[in-house]
Parts: C-alpha cells; sequence; structure tokens
C-alpha cells in the first residue's frame, strides 16, 4: 500500500540553525501539505501545497518557514532559524487533487520529530 | 476552531464495539464528516468518511444520523492496538484538515 514517508524520524539540532525535514509523498497525489504538533497539544495546519506554489498558510507559517518541492518526488519544510518553541512532531501529507464536492482524503507520514536545544 | 464535539476519552472492551460519538451540528449540505486516529503520536491515520448515508471499510463503520448534524464511529470488534485518539473532523473551507482535541479510547483486556 503506497505511502508518505519522512526522513529523519529524529532531528536534533541547536537554537539558531536551519533544518529541512523531507518528505515523499504518495506518487499520484497532487496536494502536499505540513502540520506539526507539540508535545500535549492537537495537530496544528502549517501549509499546504499544489502545483508548485503555497495554496494556503497558516499564522504559524512565517518567514521562518519555507516550502519546495525540489523534484518530482520530494517535498521539504525549511525552518530558517530554529527556535526552541519549534520543536515539535511535524507531519507531512498527500492527497488526490480535491474533488468539487470537498472530499480531501489526507494520507500522513510517520513524523519527523524536531528537538531544538 | 474545529466544527465538532467528541468525548475527552473512553473506555472499552476488548473484543466488545467501540462506539464514539461526534456533534456537528453546524454541518453544511456539501462537507464531508472524517475520521481519523492517532496511535502514540504517530501520524494520523485514515479512517473512513461520510456525507449523507452510512459507510463501513475493513477499519471501521460509520453511522450518520439522517440530519447530518452527529455521527458516531463504530470499530465491530475493538482490540488492544485500537487504542488511540480518535479525531472527528468536518471540512472546513480550504484544504486544510482542523484537528480537535479527539477523544482518547483505551481499549482494556
Amino acid at each position: 500500500e503506497p505511502e508518505v514517508t519522512q526522513t529523519p524520524s529524529h532531528q536534533v539540532t541547536q537554537m539558531g540553525q536551519e533544518v529541512i525535514l523531507r518528505c515523499v509523498p504518495i506518487s499520484n497525489h497532487l496536494y502536499f501539505y505540513w502540520y506539526r504538533q507539540i508535545l500535549g497539544q492537537k495537530v496544528e495546519f502549517l501549509v499546504s501545497f499544489y502545483n508548485n506554489e503555497i495554496s494556503e498558510k497558516s499564522e504559524i507559517f512565517d518567514d521562518q518557514f519555507s516550502v519546495e518541492r525540489p523534484d518530482g518526488s520530494n517535498f521539504t519544510l525549511k525552518i530558517r532559524s530554529t527556535k526552541l518553541e519549534d520543536s515539535a512532531m511535524y507531519f507531512c501529507a498527500s492527497s488526490r487533487r480535491p474533488l468539487p464536492g470537498l472530499l480531501n482524503i489526507q494520507y500522513f507520514g510517520a513524523g519527523t520529530r524536531l528537538s531544538v536545544l | 476552531d474545529a466544527k465538532t464535539t467528541q468525548p475527552p476519552s473512553m473506555d472499552c472492551a476488548e473484543g466488545r464495539a467501540a462506539n464514539l460519538p461526534c456533534n456537528h451540528s453546524t454541518i453544511s449540505g456539501n462537507e464531508y464528516v472524517y475520521w481519523y486516529r492517532q496511535i502514540h503520536s504517530q501520524g494520523p491515520q485514515y479512517i473512513i468518511h461520510g456525507l449523507k448515508n452510512n459507510e463501513t471499510n475493513e477499519m471501521a463503520s460509520l453511522i450518520i444520523t439522517e440530519d447530518r448534524k452527529s455521527s458516531t464511529l463504530i470499530l465491530p470488534h475493538a482490540t488492544l492496538r485500537d487504542t488511540a485518539v480518535y479525531y472527528c473532523i468536518v471540512k472546513e473551507g480550504g484544504n486544510k484538515l482542523v484537528f480537535g482535541a479527539g477523544t482518547i479510547l483505551r481499549v482494556k483486556s
């Protein structure tokens, strides 16, 4: 069964460093997403991406964040200068093009645990 | 904020049916109800979705009331591996999923 894969599973970094989280979405999917979950809190939407551009982003997704689809298979989330409060699980998801009736099944990866020290 | 209301936690005996309720009284006519679950902070796992009719797949059944203001996810024979946080989501505008706190389901032997 196709699945979304994320690497690394755990990333440890120093405050102020740049990190890149990687995702390989399901191959025939066209929409890509990043979510995050701070320990003990809800899963929060960060950004959605379609046709090589951001289609929606949340208030969390500020100038420190960027996304990219550098090739035909990878989808990355970059945090330019990490802060302590960026420590969280980051989940990538993908979906087929949403249908007019708003059906949009998103499939999630296992996540990357980012620890900022 | 999420458009759904779920009980914070439920217990279920192993082998019995787990019935997880969800209220979504403000759902609009073309919005789907999605159910996901999250085991031990793993990625959310899609379970099932529905619009108006009841639905069943290999994981669960979804019963939606006629007025669509509430639904129930049924795990027919719960196992210990079904212990997780279950999220009922009504898709809002845009493509994002809005997760609430969900229901913590504890399956006990």
